[in-house]
Formats: structure tokens, C-alpha cells, sequence
């Protein structure tokens, strides 16, 4: 099934240091959402686009939908150790009900 | 506002026993979704509904049943359960709707429930 491709797989960073990871897909997408996964809980949803070119922050966090409408991006500012999980971006295109979510992105935190 | 909730948190199954996983909303939302994730492979659609009275297959649909008889209500039934089914699995449900002059939707996820199948 289609997936789209979400990069880098995973990251180790020093805590006060600013992250970025990004989506991109085949397909020209309608809306953008980014989660965040902790171990044992469902995703949380974090930032949603609905405009190419939009730019949306949520207190650290800032999402950007590609102008292109086949990419995505999320910035992590000043990261700190509770930052650490797993982040997906997932992606519905138009006419249909259905997301389609990337593989995700592993976030380790070093304090 | 409980939001969505699975039940069970967990089981164990033997190979060909059936079972049923519910998920419920209570905000009122028109979609609802079945995933499973396993490692390394993301979220996969199994099926997923717009409307109390439908479904629709996703992705990864051979194996599992659904049902949602109640708007609020989405039931994932395996029929006869397989280890390839052992996998964690989330119910999510989505609204879509006017906001601030423009249509603005988002997907909300239950806690899960891991199902081992032996």
C-alpha cells in the first residue's frame, strides 16, 4: 500500500538543539497532520495544515505544508528530554476519507 | 469528554478463536478508522467508516470484520484469529467541519489495544 516517505528514521540529539524532519509523497495531499507517539500510548495529534504554503506553530513546534502540496515539515525548537518519541505525518488527498501515514520518525533526546 | 476509548487494552488469542475489539467517541464524529501498527511498518488502514451504517475496506482488510451500528460505536471482529494478526491496534475517529471561515478537520487516536495471537 501506498506510505509516505518520512526522513530522517531516526535522531539523536543534544537537548537545546533544534530538530527537523519532513514527509514527501507521490500524491498532491489536501491536508497535512502530524502526530507524536509515546511508547505505549496512541498518537497525539500535534499540528494540522490544510493550505499549501501554510505555516502553523504549536508552542515549539512548527509544521509547514510544501507549496508543491507533496511535502511537509516539522520543526522541533530547543528540544528538550520530553520531546523524545516517535513522530508520523499522514496525509489524505482529495475525494477521499482516508489518511496515509509515514513510517515516522524516532526522536531521542540526549539531556 | 473521554474522547476515543478501545477496549480491551490487551489479549491473548489462541490461533482461530474470534474475538471483538470496541472503540467509542463521544464527540460526535462522523468518521472513525481502524489501523493496525506493527514495527517498523507505520499505521496501516484496515477498514474504516463515514457514517453510522457504512464501512469501507482500507488497506490491510483480509482477515477482519467491522461494524458501526451506532455512530458512536466501531467494532473490529476477527473471525478466526492468526499470528500475522498479532499487532498493536488503534481506533481513531475524525471530524471535518467549518472553523474560523474555513474547513478544518483532524483525526483523534484511542490508547490502543495489543493483541498477541499464539
Amino acid at each position: 500500500g501506498q506510505q509516505l516517505n518520512q526522513s530522517p528514521q531516526s535522531m539523536f540529539i543534544q537537548e537545546g538543539e533544534d530538530v527537523s524532519m519532513n514527509c514527501t509523497s507521490s500524491s498532491i495531499f489536501n491536508t497535512w497532520l502530524w502526530y507524536k507517539q509515546e511508547p505505549g500510548e496512541g498518537p497525539v495529534l500535534l499540528i494540522a495544515l490544510y493550505k499549501a504554503g501554510e505555516l502553523t506553530s504549536n508552542g515549539r513546534l512548527t509544521a509547514q505544508f510544501g507549496i508543491t502540496r507533496k511535502d511537509s515539515f516539522l520543526n522541533i525548537s530547543a528540544s528538550i528530554p520530553s520531546d523524545v518519541g516517535i513522530y508520523f505525518c499522514a496525509g489524505r488527498t482529495s475525494g477521499t476519507y482516508k489518511y496515509i501515514f509515514g513510517t515516522g520518525t524516532r526522536l531521542k533526546v540526549l539531556a | 469528554n473521554a474522547g476515543v476509548t478501545q477496549t480491551p487494552k490487551f489479549r491473548v488469542l489462541k490461533t482461530g478463536q474470534s474475538m471483538t475489539l470496541l472503540c467509542a467517541q463521544d464527540m460526535n464524529h462522523e468518521y472513525m478508522y481502524w489501523y493496525r501498527q506493527d514495527p517498523g511498518m507505520g499505521l496501516r488502514l484496515i477498514h474504516y467508516s463515514v457514517g453510522e451504517g457504512t464501512t469501507a475496506k482500507g488497506e490491510v482488510p483480509d482477515g477482519y470484520n467491522v461494524s458501526r451500528l451506532k455512530k458512536q460505536n466501531f467494532l473490529l471482529g476477527l473471525e478466526s484469529a492468526a499470528p500475522s494478526q498479532t499487532s498493536v491496534y488503534f481506533c481513531a475517529s475524525s471530524y471535518k467541519g467549518l472553523a474560523g471561515g474555513r474547513i478544518e478537520e483532524t483525526q483523534y487516536f484511542g490508547p490502543g489495544t495489543r493483541l498477541l495471537v499464539l
